[in-house]
């Protein structure tokens, strides 16, 4: 079955990197855009980065830009998220989502997140 | 950014009860590239509707969603006790894209 499961997360200092992998199976990934999307503690959705199928195009939210990257290895069927210079404000879950349709693609798959804490 | 402002913030009513929410965006979202998603406590979101009025496979047909331009509604007929949960709009017109804040839906 279609399935995104997310790894990498846990708690983390202030200005250190982390890097996310997002592990894709069921589906032809290469196909298919992919999204970062994060959720503070109590919070709603917010939406962090996208990148096309083929990793040629990217683009990322106000907040991360500059400080996170996404990108995809299609011969491990796995998209990443390196994130450097945390801010305590980066903590929350942190969930991978397959992009379908057109534009800048609606989220039709989702994983079940990966959690993480910012903190000193 | 586009921002999209949902309403209201909670909705309470009882099962049977027919909701609707209401997300409204601050520039037009020209393609109707928006959508709605579902978020049950502990769980990921799940996608109910794209391109403003599609039903996604396996969503239930007392789901639908309307609107252009501006302004976009979900309506669910008849509220079954699993749809008390939040909802988001998200639109992917353009970038970046954006959700609204969320409406929480309650039982009465």
């Amino acid at each position: 079955q279609v399935q995104l499961v997310e790894s990498g997360g846990g708690v983390f200092q202030p200005g250190g990197p982390l890097r996310l992998s997002c592990a894709a199976s069921g589906f032809t990934f290469s196909d298919y855009a992919m999204h970062w999307v994060r959720q503070a503690p109590g919070k709603g959705l917010e939406w962090v980065a996208v990148i096309s199928y083929d990793g040629g195009n990217k683009y990322y939210g106000d907040s991360v830009k500059g400080r996170f990257t996404i990108s995809r290895d299609k011969s491990k069927n796995t998209l990443y998220l390196q994130m450097n210079s945390l801010r305590v404000e980066d903590t929350a879950v942190y969930y991978c989502a397959r992009g379908n349709g057109l534009g800048y693609f609606y989220m039709d798959v989702w994983g079940k997140g990966s959690t993480v804490t910012v903190s000193s | 950014e586009n921002v999209l402002t949902q309403s209201p913030g909670i909705l309470s009513l009882s099962p049977g009860e027919r909701a609707t929410l209401s997300c409204r965006a601050s520039q037009s979202v020209t393609r109707n590239y928006l959508a709605w998603y579902q978020q049950r406590p502990g769980q990921a979101p799940r996608l109910l509707i794209y391109g403003a009025s599609s039903r996604a496979t396996g969503i239930p047909d007392r789901f639908s969603g309307s609107g252009s331009g501006t302004d976009f509604t979900l309506i669910i007929s008849r509220l079954e006790p699993e749809d008390f949960a939040v909802y988001y709009c998200h639109q992917y017109d353009t970038s970046p894209c954006s959700f609204g804040q969320g409406t929480k839906l309650d039982i009465k």
